[in-house]
């Protein structure tokens, strides 16, 4: 059964630092792992898809890399912004989708 | 409208009440999915549809019941719910259920008292 972890679980940075969130999975037979960003009480907004196949992934100031053999995502977040404060999710998916429990993020102007 | 739209937004139930959740998709997609997120535990896959046809049902209890009539339109049907279902149920879509990434509602807060 596929497990999905997410280290931290909660930071905390000052404006402009670049940060980096894990998420560490059991089962490397996936298909892909995306990764999201939830604000308080909403929907999930979908950051960045890596499939299985690919190594990393970017888009603006995230960059994402997956290594499958060791199990591991990082989500690299460049000069951090208060309006990037939210919940990150990762989700892998292979035999089932399971997503990690998010690490919340603020950052603080 | 554009994206994945949810109704109602919040619903407040008793647990002998018979409700339903919508979901709608405008991206043309063809796979959707239920989700169930509770306070202080991760998102739980409850359901997926490809093509209209359930393809996973992980073990959710028989008080949900989906209905996808279309590869548009999401149902989930509560009846006699518990307080601990109390929760915000949200529906997602993808070109399939395999390679593309999934796109989110804002969710149905919903609270069983």
């Amino acid at each position: 059964k596929q497990e999905v972890t997410q280290i931290p679980a909660a930071l905390s940075v000052p404006e402009g630092e670049n940060l980096v969130l894990n998420c560490s999975f059991t089962d490397s037979a996936i298909y892909n792992l995306q990764w999201f960003r939830q604000d308080p009480g909403k929907g999930l907004t979908s950051l960045l898809l890596i499939q299985s196949s690919q190594r990393e992934q970017t888009s603006g100031r995230l960059n994402a890399s997956l290594d499958k053999s060791s199990g591991r995502s990082t989500l690299y977040i460049a000069a951090s912004q208060p309006g990037d404060s939210a919940t990150y999710l990762c989700a892998v998916h292979g035999q089932n989708f399971v997503f990690g429990p998010g690490t919340r993020l603020s950052v603080l102007p | 409208e554009t994206g994945v739209t949810q109704t109602p937004r919040h619903l407040v139930m008793g647990m002998t009440n018979k409700k339903s959740l919508k979901c709608e998709q405008h991206l043309g997609h063809n796979a959707m999915y239920w989700y169930k997120q509770s306070a202080k535990k991760p998102l739980e896959l409850m359901f997926v549809y490809s093509l209209e046809e359930r393809v996973e049902n992980n073990s959710v209890p028989s008080r949900f019941s989906p209905e996808c009539p279309n590869s548009s339109h999401l149902f989930l049907h509560l009846h006699t719910l518990q307080p601990e279902d109390s929760a915000l149920y949200l529906c997602a879509s993808s070109q399939d259920s395999i390679s593309y990434e999934q796109y989110f509602g804002p969710g149905t807060r919903l609270t069983v008292t």
